[in-house]
């Protein structure tokens, strides 16, 4: 059974960085097919994708938020870990992590994000 | 980036009802488009990848359709459960973009 599992505070301070973690289960992190996003909700909006980071370690960001977004992996440990720096009280948000996966490929790759974790709410405030 | 707009942003439906949503990309993403249906305090789920196909588990009640900027997703008989929040997302190129929702609402 796949899984992934977020993990951070509930509570950062404005100007601070967060620091998430997402714990993933039944799939390596080294496997070419797969990948790990995240994507974040602030409430009452709408989702927003953030980071991803491929199987051979290669990342790619959101481009308004590139300059203070830093992924990475630890395949040993099927750890997925985020950082955001100076964090602002717009940055509150329900964020998640989830799997981009291989779904077909008959000539052709598509991928979708088909395993998402529970998510973790962050506020920031003072 | 590509821009994915939807429309509409908000409809009020009732059981039994066909409904249809409409995601525009801001250039060709060919069918590399993802739909997701969100609901308050879960996770978001894939519905259709690669624009018409269904993930595993979907209902067959669900359905997408389009390629190049347009794109649809229809639900051929609203049932209960249905009520929630959709996203279309394109895959085609990173950074890859999310829609801004559309919220399908109890009339």
């Amino acid at each position: 059974q796949v899984t992934l599992k977020e993990s951070g505070p509930v509570l950062v301070k404005p100007t601070e960085t967060l620091t998430l973690t997402c714990t993933v289960s039944g799939f390596s992190l080294s496997n070419a097919r797969m990948g790990v996003s995240w994507i974040r909700q602030p409430p009452g909006k709408a989702l927003e994708w953030l980071a991803h980071i491929f199987s051979n370690d290669e990342k790619s960001y959101s481009t308004s938020l590139k300059s203070r977004l830093t992924i990475s992996k630890d395949t040993s440990k099927s750890q997925v870990v985020l950082t955001m720096t100076n964090m602002d009280p717009v940055d509150t948000a329900t964020y998640y992590c989830a799997r981009r996966g291989l779904i077909a490929a008959a000539g052709t790759s598509y991928y979708g994000m088909d395993v998402w974790g529970q998510g973790t709410t962050v506020t920031v405030s003072s | 980036d590509i821009q994915m707009t939807q429309s509409p942003s908000s409809l009020s439906a009732s059981v039994g009802d066909r409904v249809t949503i409409t995601c525009r990309a801001s250039q060709n993403i060919n069918n590399y488009l993802n739909w997701y249906q969100k609901k308050p305090g879960k996770a978001p789920n894939l519905l259709i990848f690669a624009a018409s196909s269904f993930q595993s588990g979907v209902p067959s009640r669900f359905s997408g359709s389009g390629s190049g900027t347009d794109f649809t997703l229809t639900i051929s008989s609203l049932q209960p459960e249905d009520f929630a929040t959709y996203y279309c997302q394109q895959s085609y190129s990173t950074p890859w973009t999310f829609g801004q929702g559309t919220k399908v609402e109890i009339k």
